[in-house]
Formats: C-alpha cells, structure tokens, sequence
C-alpha cells in the first residue's frame, strides 16, 4: 500500500530539548516536504527536497533542520524547541509537484512544546 | 509566497452550489485541490495544468486561468460528506508545493 509513514503522531516535550519527527515513504518519491498546520493559516512549508542530498528552505524555516541521506526519509528535526513550534505538522511526498499526479500525506504530528 | 483562497468559510445546505477561489501573484504552472476533514490529513481532490483546463471529479469540478494566475473550485449539489477544509496548493517554476490558508466548508442537513 502507497503510503508516507510519520513517526510518532503525538508527541508533548519540553522547550530546548531536541527531538525529531520521522517521515518515511514507500512510493519511491523525489519530493518531499514539511507543512506546519496553524489554525488560519492554513499549510505552511517549512523545508522541502527535489531528491537526495537536496534540501532548500520553504516558508517558515526557522527552528527547523531536515535531512535527506536516503530516498524514503525525510526526518524533521527540531534543535531546540520552544513553545511557538507548539503545532500540527504534516510530511508530503510525489514525484513532481509541478506535473503531478498527486502529493501524499502522512498522518501528521501533534507536537505540543511547553 | 502563499495562495490567497476565498472565502474563508461558507456555510451551504444539502443541495447547494458552492465556490472557492485560489489567486496567486506568481506564474503557475499548476493548481492542486486538496480536502482535509477534521483530524486527519489532506486528501488529493485534483490537479490542473497550465492550459486553462477544466477539470471534474463526481459533483466537483475546478478551473485554472493561467494568465490571471487563478483557480476555482466548484462544488454542485452539495452534500453532507463535503464538509471540510479546503486547500488549493500552487507550483509555480521553483517546482514548490504552496498551500493557502484554506477554506472551511460546512454542509447542514
């Protein structure tokens, strides 16, 4: 089953201790990115990737570091986190945004920092 | 850098049309619809093309003009199982997925 997998859905630390969020698809995908979900604000990008080793900076990077050393992962990693990072956050992958088909979502992180 | 969608909200009774629109100040060179319930993740309605093509899925259905760099949703004869947010998600020639703020549906019996 085509799937893009996050690890874990709910999470609640505390500010400045690090912490990372897993994203891992099985479609064999060149993009991937990372949302933030905030009421009003809709889906903001924080980082995306064309394919390996290519990572570049979205909308609202701040705080925010990711890597892509392998294909089918893409995890977020937040240094140290502070309690503006309090949010829903989603992990997307396709093939091309620009020509489709369809980018998929994992289930999303309810990350919670106090 | 983000879509501007309108309306924010709307509220429609079963049977109702509705419209969403999505405008950008980039170049597109496609438009994707995405429907998100409550809690769960954003699921792929369609995506258009640069070309100004119409597109359809069951009573739902969508434009985008290329040259005004804008898209609409319609969504005819509403029912319950539309209720929900909807995002449109530009790529403009970076190749980058841009979400707007999104638009809250809500369908009464």
């Amino acid at each position: 089953e085509a799937q893009v997998t996050q690890n874990p859905r709910y999470l609640i630390t505390v500010t400045g201790k690090k912490l990372t969020v897993t994203c891992s698809q099985n479609m064999n995908h060149e993009y991937m990115s990372w949302y933030r979900q905030d009421p009003g604000l809709g889906l903001r990008q924080i980082y995306y990737s064309m394919n390996v080793e290519v990572t570049d900076k979205g909308d609202v990077p701040e705080g925010y570091k990711v890597s892509r050393k392998e294909k089918r992962n893409f995890p977020l990693i937040l240094e140290s986190p502070s309690p503006n990072q309090t949010s829903l956050y989603f992990c997307a992958s396709s093939l091309s945004p620009g020509d489709g088909p369809e980018a998929f979502f994992g289930q999303g992180t309810r990350l919670t920092v106090v | 850098q983000q879509p501007v969608q309108s309306p924010q909200a709307v509220i429609l009774r079963e049977g109702e049309d509705a419209v969403i629109n999505c405008s950008s100040s980039k170049a597109l060179y496609s438009v994707h619809w995405y429907r998100q319930k409550h809690g769960e993740a954003p699921v792929f309605l369609m995506i258009l093309l640069k070309g100004g093509e119409q597109k359809g899925h069951e009573k739902i259905s969508a434009s985008f003009n290329e040259k005004k760099q804008q898209s609409s949703l319609y969504l005819t004869a509403s029912q319950l199982s539309y209720s929900g947010t909807y995002f449109c998600g530009t790529v403009g020639y970076g190749n980058k997925l841009v979400f707007g703020a999104g638009t809250i549906l809500r369908v009464k019996s």
